[in-house]
């Protein structure tokens, strides 16, 4: 099966860049989707084929996806962006997530 | 308005079967390019993609989890239905379905409403 690699965590202060990466081979030739989890409440997704916002999505979150690497990148990060984020792809036949990254903005 | 909610039972014994229905209103798995999909999230841990199943019925599974899992549609009730077998202590999680979007030739599939969950606990 296909394997998303994310770090972990991810601190940064009120107002700076978080960018959070999601690796996997080749996955610049697939689409990626990233998924915004608060603690208690169901995913939301923030990107979807690699660098689209669904309605409703600030525009500080975006995304890119070359190589081996997509990037979720939240310009000027806001304390309510404090989550956990999925990557996630379509691999063929099945569906992949990443581990999770915990965003925290302090 | 695309709406999901899960329900099941809260609690299975080891070894038993579990059953979840999704039911769901502002789309119709008749119609094509329709999609659901489970995924799980066990307590603390990571999302984790179960089974997707389509308008024309083509279901795709975890490979990991692929003998254990069946998903089914019922178009006339809106409902599809996630039944996992040999329950243990690890499959302990939150339960979610989602409706599924298929674009560019089936190339990008992502999650686009999600229902609340439910949590399914294993044990004796």
């Amino acid at each position: 099966s296909y394997e998303l690699t994310q770090p972990p965590s991810l601190s940064v202060s009120p107002g700076q860049t978080a960018s959070i990466t999601c690796s996997g081979d080749k996955l610049g030739e697939k689409y990626v989707s990233w998924y915004q989890q608060k603690p208690g409440q169901s995913p939301v997704v923030v990107i979807y084929q690699d660098t689209k916002r669904p309605s409703g999505i600030p525009e500080r979150f975006s995304g890119s996806n070359s190589g081996n690497t997509a990037t979720l990148t939240i310009s000027g990060t806001q304390t309510v962006d404090e989550a956990d984020y999925y990557c996630q792809t379509w691999d063929y036949t099945t569906v992949a997530f990443g581990g999770g990254t915990k965003l925290t903005v302090l | 308005q695309i709406t999901l909610q899960e329900s099941g039972p809260t609690l299975v014994k080891p070894t038993q079967t579990l059953t979840l229905t999704c039911t769901f209103s502002g789309f119709s798995l008749k119609t094509s390019g329709e999609g659901v999909g489970w995924i799980r999230q066990p307590p603390g841990k990571a999302l984790e993609w179960l089974a997707l199943i389509y308008w024309d019925d083509d279901q795709h599974y975890s490979p990991s989890l692929k003998s254990r899992l069946t998903i089914t549609k019922d178009t006339s009730k809106n409902q599809v239905v996630l039944t996992m077998t040999y329950m243990d202590p690890v499959d302990t999680a939150t339960y979610y379905c989602a409706h599924t979007v298929t674009m560019i030739r089936g190339r990008v599939r992502y999650m686009d409403v999600w229902g609340k969950g439910t949590t399914v606990t294993v044990s004796s």
